[in-house]
């Protein structure tokens, strides 16, 4: 079974800085999709970024990138520059391709911004 | 487009009663994903429906159900509520099953309380 692991229960930053959070997967497949999503305190879960896994490229919204190592199952998101607005819960998920193709999540990240 | 909708946002219950949560998707999107998320447990898949049917189903026990309807409209059905159903339930809606659509957008959530 696919499993998701962030092993930073509780990451801070200071505003205009930049934070990286972790994120390793286990899984046997060669081909899926990865995510991040966001939770602030209203509890809606927004979507940040995703990655396909047979793209080597990174990718990048914004002040948001990811790197993606897929030997070493990694995921790693940087928040550049960042703000008030981004202190939040943050999940990286994982979604197979073939099979169950629900998303299997890691047990979040708590962002917080210092002003 | 309206996002994902989730009805009611806030539901107490007590223990043995029943609860219907229903979830209203993305217009066009087919698929709707259903999701628990609890502080000791995290988030964990209940089940998914595209086209009216279940395709996937999560390890909960049976008094966990859903159906989905012609317009895509979801519903999620806990008989017997005992204390550990507290949690907040998301759903999340994608344009399709397969494919390059499987980015799944969520709604707010409904916060349930069983005492």
């Amino acid at each position: 079974a696919q499993t998701v692991t962030q092993s930073q229960p509780e990451m801070s930053v200071q505003e205009a800085e930049t934070v990286t959070l972790s994120c390793t997967y286990d899984t046997s497949e060669s081909d899926y999709y990865l995510f991040w999503y966001k939770q602030p305190p209203s509890r809606q879960m927004i979507l940040v970024i995703r990655q396909e896994a047979y793209k080597q490229q990174n990718a990048t919204e914004n002040r948001f990138s990811v790197n993606f190592q897929k030997a070493a199952k990694s995921f790693s998101l940087k928040i550049s520059d960042s703000q008030l607005g981004d202190a939040a819960m943050y999940f990286c998920a994982y979604r197979a391709i073939q099979g169950a193709q629900k998303l299997v999540f890691g047990q979040g990240t708590r962002l917080t911004i210092n002003p | 487009k309206a996002g994902v909708t989730q009805t009611p946002r806030y539901l107490i219950k007590t223990r043995g009663q029943q609860v219907t949560l229903s979830c209203s998707p993305i217009s066009g999107h087919r698929s709707v994903s259903w999701y628990q998320q609890t502080p000791g447990q995290g988030l964990q898949f209940l089940f998914e429906y595209f086209s009216e049917t279940q395709r996937n189903k999560g390890n909960f026990p049976g008094r966990f159900s859903g159906r989905q309807f012609s317009n895509s409209r979801s519903e999620m059905n806990v008989s017997t509520l005992e204390l550990g159903d507290s949690a907040l339930y998301l759903c999340a809606s994608s344009l399709d099953f397969t494919g390059t659509q499987e980015t799944q957008y969520f709604g707010p959530g409904t916060r349930l309380l069983v005492l």
